[in-house]
């Protein structure tokens, strides 16, 4: 059975610091989509990055990068330069063909 | 565009009682999910569709749960003689068929069964 497992519940980082999420995977897929997705306190989940498993390249969207092990099924991001506004819960994802799994999730706090 | 919207935005029943939710998906979007959230969880995937046709379905969604997408367009959540243990953040999302499946959440509806 697919699962998703994020082993950091809560982790904290300095502001304007780099700060890495992980993120770990089970599918016999060989096609599917990852995803890491933000959801601030009280707010909706918005998506911050996603990445296709047929792509060997790691996604990059302006501030956060993620870190793509397809063998190793590991998909990890990257925050860098951190800002007091990416303090949020983060949601791994997985997309497969009708499967859809999210972790449960590591909050974030940044530290002025 | 303003995005999926879901009503009510709160609701509180007695165990007993049916309860119905509804999602309007971004219009273009042909796929519509519907998840399950408790406190200090991620989501649980319920069911989604594809138009209108309901493709997959959780086996968390007890012969109590009941979904419909009539049209394509909206959806609706009904939930039959609500027990304590569903009460939750109920999301939806919506996304396009192609582009990587990239799901937009609407804000969800918190169940309270008292």
């Amino acid at each position: 059975a697919q699962t998703v497992t994020q082993s950091q519940p809560e982790m904290s980082v300095q502001e304007a610091e780099t700060v890495t999420l992980s993120c770990t995977y089970d599918t016999s897929e060989s096609d599917y989509y990852l995803f890491w997705y933000k959801q601030p306190p009280s707010r909706q989940m918005i998506l911050v990055i996603r990445q296709e498993a047929y792509k060997q390249q790691n996604a990059t969207e302006n501030r956060f990068s993620v870190n793509f092990q397809k063998a190793a099924k590991s998909f990890s991001l990257k925050i860098s330069d951190s800002q007091l506004g990416d303090a949020a819960m983060y949601f791994c994802a997985y997309n497969g063909f009708n499967k859809f799994y999210f972790g449960s999730g590591t909050k974030l706090n940044v530290k002025p | 565009d303003t995005g999926v919207s879901q009503n009510p935005r709160h609701k509180i029943t007695k165990r007993g009682q049916n309860v119905t939710f509804r999602c309007d998906p971004i219009s273009e979007h042909n796929r519509l999910y519907w998840y399950r959230q408790t406190l200090g969880q991620g989501p649980e995937f319920l069911t989604y569709f594809q138009n209108e046709a309901q493709l997959e379905k959780s086996r968390l969604l007890s012969d109590r749960f009941s979904a419909e997408r009539p049209k394509g367009s909206f959806s609706t959540l009904e939930i039959q003689r609500t027990e304590q243990g569903d009460s939750a953040m109920y999301l939806c999302a919506s996304s396009l068929m192609t582009g990587g499946y990239e799901q937009y959440f609407g804000p969800g509806t918190r169940l309270t069964v008292t």
